[in-house]
């Protein structure tokens, strides 16, 4: 009854220092999406895939890049982190075709702080 | 504007009260809605979705306003438990775009 795993829960960044996000679903879902969530704002697409193999940008995907070499795993790297990518980050993943049914099944979210 | 635009509250109410909160959206294709609910420090969870002109799923019904372009939430004999924040999902059409509201939060008092 995993759903959808994020590791680390919580992590402490000094600026640029580097880090991978993992996220890893036991659904056989498609598709897999990363966002991130700030106080007052909603949740912001950062990258986005739709099968093994493949990603692509959502709405703010400077300072971050993903893999998914495995349908299962969806990670998410930051290569030099900044003070402004703390935040709460969130991995999901969806059967359906994005558009056509809900945002998918969230992972329990990584928050992490850069100083 | 925003896509998707909620008020952010906080409603505090009593138990047992009922409540019911906006959420306003830009783009006149969209065709379905969703409603997330989000405890404190935890991830979003699905609590209803809305194809038509709404849903209702015991005590809580959503409706859709296509002219107005907005979704209410409505929650009937609110519970100490219904104490969270609701976000508000608009999928854009034809698109891998999902659109959050920032949410509603929801504070029920004993």
């Amino acid at each position: 009854n995993a759903g959808v795993t994020q590791t680390p829960k919580f992590r402490v960044l000094k600026t640029g220092q580097s880090m991978t996000l993992l996220c890893a679903q036991d659904m056989n879902h498609e598709y897999m999406y990363w966002y991130r969530q700030d106080p007052g704002m909603g949740l912001r697409l950062i990258h986005y895939s739709v099968g093994e193999g493949t990603t692509a940008k959502g709405e703010v995907p400077d300072g971050y890049n993903v893999s998914r070499l495995k349908k299962q795993n969806f990670l998410l790297g930051l290569e030099s982190a900044a003070p402004s990518q703390t935040s709460v980050y969130f991995c999901a993943s969806s059967y359906s075709t994005p558009g056509t049914g809900p945002a998918g099944t969230f992972g329990s979210g990584t928050r992490l702080t850069v100083v | 504007r925003k896509e998707v635009e909620q008020d952010p509250g906080p409603f505090n109410v009593p138990e047992g009260a009922t409540v019911a909160f906006n959420c306003t959206y830009s783009n006149s294709a969209s065709q379905s809605f969703f409603w997330y609910r989000q405890d404190c420090r935890k991830e979003p969870k699905l609590l209803m979705s809305v194809y038509s002109s709404g849903n209702e799923d015991g005590r809580f019904t959503a409706q859709l306003n296509r002219a107005s372009q907005y979704i209410s939430l409505l929650i009937r004999d609110s519970k100490l438990s219904d104490s969270a924040t609701y976000l508000c999902v608009v999928p854009t059409p034809n698109d891998y775009k999902l659109s959050f509201g920032a949410g509603t939060t929801v504070t029920v008092r004993a």
